[in-house]
């Protein structure tokens, strides 16, 4: 069964920071593992979406990296800003036995201006 | 560019009765997606379909059930309603399920059950 973990749980910066957001799942049999971000009450809008061919996707000042074989991903945020303050949730794709994406639990970032 | 249309935005219910939550996907995309999302908790896959088809289940208790109709939108009955039904209840879809399928969600609807 198919495990996401995401570290840390909650972040506070300073804006201006550069932060790393890391996302772990037990079994790399994934098809594409997408980064969303969610505001308090509202829906997820997705950030980046990685195939599993890929090594990594940019957007911006967004940089996700995917490492299939030891089951991980990272967000790297450049430049931090309080507009950035959200919850950022991992979600791997995974095709064994069917089709659904299986999301962490999120990590609660506050960008302090 | 078109989104993903759930409705209602907000429902409701008391326990015990039932709810039909609705969800328009994004034109074209024919894979559909349903999640629970509880207070402070990550989105719990329920239910998905591919091509009018379900595809994969998730902890979707045995009192809901879902369909894919013809024109690719989707609904998500809910009976006997419980106090821990309350949630938000987003609906995704997608283009396919490759690899390269990114989810798009809807707004969600919120359901109280009091």
């Amino acid at each position: 069964k198919q495990e996401v973990t995401q570290i840390p749980a909650a972040l506070s910066v300073p804006e201006g920071e550069n932060l790393v957001l890391n996302c772990s799942f037990t079994d790399s049999a994934i098809y594409n593992l997408q980064w969303f971000r969610q505001d308090p009450g509202k829906g997820l809008t997705s950030l980046l979406l990685i195939q599993s061919s890929q090594r990594e996707q940019t957007s911006g000042r967004l940089n996700a990296s995917l490492d299939k074989s030891s089951g991980r991903s990272t967000l790297y945020i450049a430049a931090s800003q309080p507009g950035d303050s959200a919850t950022y949730l991992c979600a791997v794709g995974s095709d064994t036995g069917g089709f659904k994406t299986i999301f962490g639990a999120g990590t609660r970032l506050f960008v302090k201006a | 560019a078109a989104g993903v249309i759930q409705s209602p935005r907000h429902l409701i219910k008391e326990k015990r009765e039932t709810a039909t939550l609705k969800c328009y996907p994004i034109p074209r995309h024919d894979t559909v997606y349903w999640y629970q999302q509880g207070p402070g908790q990550d989105p719990q896959f329920l239910i998905s379909f591919y091509e009018k088809m379900q595809s994969d289940k998730g902890s979707i208790p045995d009192r809901f059930s879902a369909q894919q109709f013809s024109d690719y939108h989707s609904e998500l009955n809910m009976s006997s309603l419980e106090l821990g039904d309350s949630a938000l209840y987003f609906c995704a879809s997608s283009p396919g399920t490759g690899d390269n399928s990114p989810l798009h969600f809807g707004n969600g609807t919120r359901l109280t059950v009091t």
